[in-house]
């Protein structure tokens, strides 16, 4: 069964200053990943997903991911945090069976921008 | 507004008893996903359908039951409601055209259930 790790449950950063959630996943084929945000009182939207190809991958607002397989990680960078980023950030693998999908999620990272 | 919407934002109820939470996918969507996020569990799938049929299940306990109607609007039902049962449920639709994990799925806001 997947399963994924987010070990911090809270970063602090300022603003300006650059951030990276880390997110460690077990599966034992090729992990469909995800990372999603969710902002306060809102439903989560997607950040970006890897898939294959390219293990550095871009997404919207600015962020990035990058696949390494070696350490069964798929780490999330922004390089200058706005104060909008405060959020909850989720990772997430999927799989895909013979009767469905589904998104197995981590425990998420809460996010604190200081001004 | 990712173009799913769900009803109610919030519930109040009591153990033992039942409600029922509606979910609209996204406009042509045919996948619709249950999840619940709750503080101990974190955020748990819990089934899917897509166009009418049960496609995958998840951690969903035996008291919830779940079905989507011809219309592809889909309602999560929740019975004999305990203290545990309080979380944020999330519904999210997909295209599913091939109903693959490949496809994004679009989240709602959500339906927040306090069990009292």
């Amino acid at each position: 069964a997947q399963s994924v790790t987010q070990p911090d449950i809270h970063i602090t950063v300022s603003e300006g200053a650059s951030l990276e959630l880390r997110c460690n996943y077990s599966y034992g084929a090729t992990p469909y990943l995800f990372w999603y945000v969710q902002s306060p009182g809102q439903g989560l939207q997607l950040l970006l997903k890897y898939f294959s190809g390219d293990t550095l991958v871009q997404g919207i607002k600015g962020f990035e991911a990058e696949f390494k397989r070696s350490q069964s990680s798929f780490n999330l960078r922004k390089p200058s945090v706005h104060w909008s980023d405060a959020a909850e950030y989720f990772c997430a693998v999927g799989a895909e069976e013979a009767a469905g999908n589904k998104l197995t999620f981590g425990g998420g990272t809460r996010v604190l921008v200081k001004p | 507004d990712s173009g799913v919407t769900q009803t109610p934002k919030h519930l109040i109820t009591a153990t033992g008893q039942r409600v029922t939470l509606r979910c609209s996918p996204r406009s042509g969507d045919l996948s619709v996903y249950w999840y619940q996020q709750s503080l101990d569990q974190g955020l748990q799938f819990l089934i899917q359908y897509y166009n009418g049929e049960e496609r995958a299940k998840g951690n969903i306990l035996e008291r919830f039951s779940a079905q989507q109607f011809p219309d592809l609007h889909s309602e999560l039902n929740l019975s004999s409601l305990e203290l545990g049962d309080s979380a944020l449920y999330f519904c999210a639709s997909s295209v599913g055209a091939s109903g693959g994990i490949q496809e994004t799925q679009y989240f709602g806001p959500g339906t927040r259930l306090l069990v009292l």
